[in-house]
């Protein structure tokens, strides 16, 4: 069945740094991709997303590439602040949004 | 204001005893969804709903219910809470956008903690 499997963490990072989260997938059809983000005693939401090969997701300086050859959908960004300290979650939808599954989580601190 | 909210958002009961917890939506969803979120798994699908009359189970539903009183409004039960259910619990909605349901939307979450 479909799947999603992303980087373990915990990440801790220093400001400024740069961050990559990697996600791969398994998926029959199309999928959609998705990186949400879950900040301390909130719900997720989502941060970008992708819904063909080769697009590129981006939202507050995150980005995020759907490359199909490599079934994968890694999260980067070029120069992390505190505030981006929260858990990141890849996920994948059917192409129809009837399924919906998410990766485990990677946690990132990030210290001034 | 939230589009989707959760009560109660923390709870403590105890093993044996029934609880409910509801969720509420602004969004003019249709589908609404139950996951639950414990550490290093992730989120698992509890129950998910895509209309008022259509209920269908995910992977993890054993030990919980579910009742769509309406669009609106989705509520999950556990008949018979066991520490074991101890878990972050999140209400999602879903809606048609340019023809596809393509983003979840989440509450806030409930910390339910069973003794």
């Amino acid at each position: 069945g479909d799947s999603v499997t992303q980087m373990e963490g915990p990440v801790t990072l220093s400001e400024e740094a740069f961050l990559t989260i990697n996600c791969t997938y398994t998926a029959t059809g199309y999928p959609s991709l998705f990186w949400y983000v879950q900040y301390p005693g909130e719900g997720l939401q989502l941060l970008l997303k992708a819904t063909k090969a080769d697009d590129k997701g981006s939202n507050k300086g995150f980005e995020a590439t759907y490359r199909k050859e490599t079934t994968s959908f890694h999260l980067e960004k070029g120069s992390v602040q505190v505030s981006d300290s929260a858990v990141y979650f890849c996920a994948l939808s059917d192409r129809d949004g009837n399924q919906f599954y998410f990766g485990t989580g990677t946690s990132l601190t990030v210290i001034p | 204001d939230a589009d989707v909210t959760q009560t109660p958002r923390n709870r403590i009961t105890k093993t044996g005893k029934r609880i409910m917890l509801e969720c509420s939506q602004t969004k003019g969803h249709d589908r609404m969804y139950w996951y639950r979120q414990d550490p290093g798994l992730g989120l698992q699908l509890i129950y998910y709903s895509f209309d008022v009359k259509d209920i269908n189970k995910g992977e993890i539903s054993d030990g919980y219910s579910v009742s769509r009183q309406a669009q609106a409004k989705f509520s999950l039960s556990l008949e018979s809470a066991i520490p074991n259910q101890t878990a972050l619990y999140f209400c999602a909605t879903s809606g048609r956008t340019s023809g596809t349901y393509n983003e979840q939307f989440f509450g806030p979450g409930t910390r339910l903690t069973v003794l």
